[in-house]
């Protein structure tokens, strides 16, 4: 375990569903951070987060709604997905914006069907 | 403009043989630079990283980097490979002047062959 937890490890959803990930760390870090992992591509930003506040909206579709009610959590809102959505969704924390480096979580695997 | 190069997308090393995994960076500030590998279906783990402190890096694993400011390297080297250094490694460059930025490499496979 790295300090940074993420729920679900897995996750299938249609094109329709409405669903959300979830990711927590007791850290004490203050910035949270979204990326996608898709096969043969370099890790994409989605959002930053530093204190509670989003700094970073990576020109990402509005289908994907963050939320992060305090320092220690932040979610990913999910809905009317499309296939090419599919990715590995990875959430990291770091100590505010620094040069110190990210502790990432596991990741939730998502397929869209 | 910023920018990470991995120059090789997969390394194949026999176990018990050295692991030489390259990166070339561009940056108009003095960054951080780090490395860090990714395991099937896991997460990113750091292995090392680099702050304008010493430039040879020891890292988790018996993995260590050198930073060369001179040849714009931060190549990621171990003395011998085990099977369980098979994986994915990612070469990341993080600079918070003029602007905060984190670049992610494309990534190195690296198979270990018995």
């Amino acid at each position: 375990e790295t300090g940074v937890t993420q729920t679900p490890r897995h996750l299938v959803m249609g094109m329709t569903n409405k669903k959300s990930l979830k990711c927590e760390q007791h850290l004490g870090h203050n910035a949270m951070y979204w990326y996608k992992q898709s096969a043969k591509k370099p890790l994409e930003l989605m959002f930053v987060y530093n204190f509670k506040e989003q700094t970073e909206n990576n020109s990402v579709p509005s289908r994907f709604s963050p939320e992060c009610p305090n320092s220690s959590h932040l979610f990913l809102h999910l809905h009317t997905l499309q296939p090419e959505d599919s990715a590995l969704y990875l959430c990291a924390s770091s100590q505010e914006l620094s040069r110190a480096g990210y502790t990432f979580g596991s990741g939730t695997r998502l397929t869209v069907v | 403009a910023q920018s990470v190069t991995q120059l090789d997308s997969h390394v194949s090393v026999s176990e018990g043989t050295p692991v030489l995994l390259r990166c070339n960076y561009s940056s108009s500030y003095s960054p951080s630079l780090f490395w860090y590998v990714q395991h099937p279906n896991k997460g990113l783990q750091l292995l090392l990283k680099y702050t304008s402190a010493a430039t040879l890096v020891k890292g988790i694993n018996g993995f260590e980097a050198e930073f060369k400011k001179s040849e714009t390297s931060f190549h990621l080297t171990k003395p011998s490979a085990h099977m369980s250094d098979a994986a994915e490694y990612f070469c990341v460059v993080i600079r918070n002047t003029g602007g905060f930025k984190t670049i992610f490499g494309a990534g190195t496979r690296l198979f270990v062959k018995a």
